[in-house]
């Protein structure tokens, strides 16, 4: 299995402020994911983390307010850009690989924002 | 597009006893997986079980086991011998095979195991 790390594992920020996030995984993996989790809710997938090029995007997330990047195949940072209240959230880095192809997540960061 | 849906916001069961907690979903696809997560107060998600679609026999985790029906596109977990680490909330996700790591979750089930 995939052990992975992320930092800082909490936060508080002021609006219009940004935050990068550290996702460390301790072998190569060739996807890694990022999620996030409002409050009370479900998980929604960010984007994908792809090595050497721009980061996929899904619909209602683009790149200006959460820049990705992925220098090698066991790190990835995710910034989440001048923060408001609504970007409080956990967010979850997450691969996918290995001999089961299972799918990890790391402990997450939980952001706040005031 | 696929949607999952967990239509139980919470639920609550007596230690050592059993429980089943619902999911549906919806897809045109034939070739996916299913997954029950785990997120404890710890926020770690820990997956619970998987299910291919390809597979007929029901997939089965020591005191975990699915009730896949295909057609009714239905994937419930029953939760034998509950204890009270099992109190968490409980996710039904799905993976298209070719959109593989990109998963799609459902709002979640609360589950509380009463001593």
């Amino acid at each position: 299995s995939a052990v992975i790390s992320q930092k800082p594992s909490r936060d508080i920020c002021q609006r219009g402020t940004s935050l990068t996030i550290q996702c460390q995984v301790d072998s190569q993996v060739t996807m890694m994911f990022w999620y996030r989790q409002q409050p009370g809710q479900s998980l929604t997938l960010i984007a994908t983390a792809n090595q050497g090029s721009e980061a996929t995007y899904e619909s209602g997330f683009v790149i200006d307010k959460f820049p990705i990047s992925r220098p090698n195949l066991t790190f990835s940072t995710l910034t989440v850009s001048n923060m408001s209240p609504e970007d409080s959230s956990i967010y979850l880095c997450s691969v996918y690989g290995g001999p089961g192809n299972e799918q990890f997540f790391g402990p997450g960061t939980r952001l706040t924002v005031l | 597009a696929q949607t999952v849906t967990q239509s139980q916001p919470e639920m609550s069961v007596q230690e050592a006893e059993t429980v089943t907690l619902s999911c549906t979903y919806d897809t045109s696809e034939n070739n996916y997986y299913l997954f029950w997560y785990k997120q404890p107060p710890s926020r770690q998600m820990i997956l619970v079980i998987r299910q291919e679609a390809y597979k007929q026999q029901n997939a089965t985790e020591n005191r975990f086991s699915v009730n896949f029906q295909k057609a009714a596109k239905s994937f419930s977990l029953k939760i034998s011998d509950s204890q009270l680490g099992d109190t968490a909330m409980y996710f039904c996700a799905f993976m298209l095979a070719s959109n593989t790591g990109k998963l799609i979750f459902g709002q979640g089930t609360t589950l509380q195991v009463k001593p």
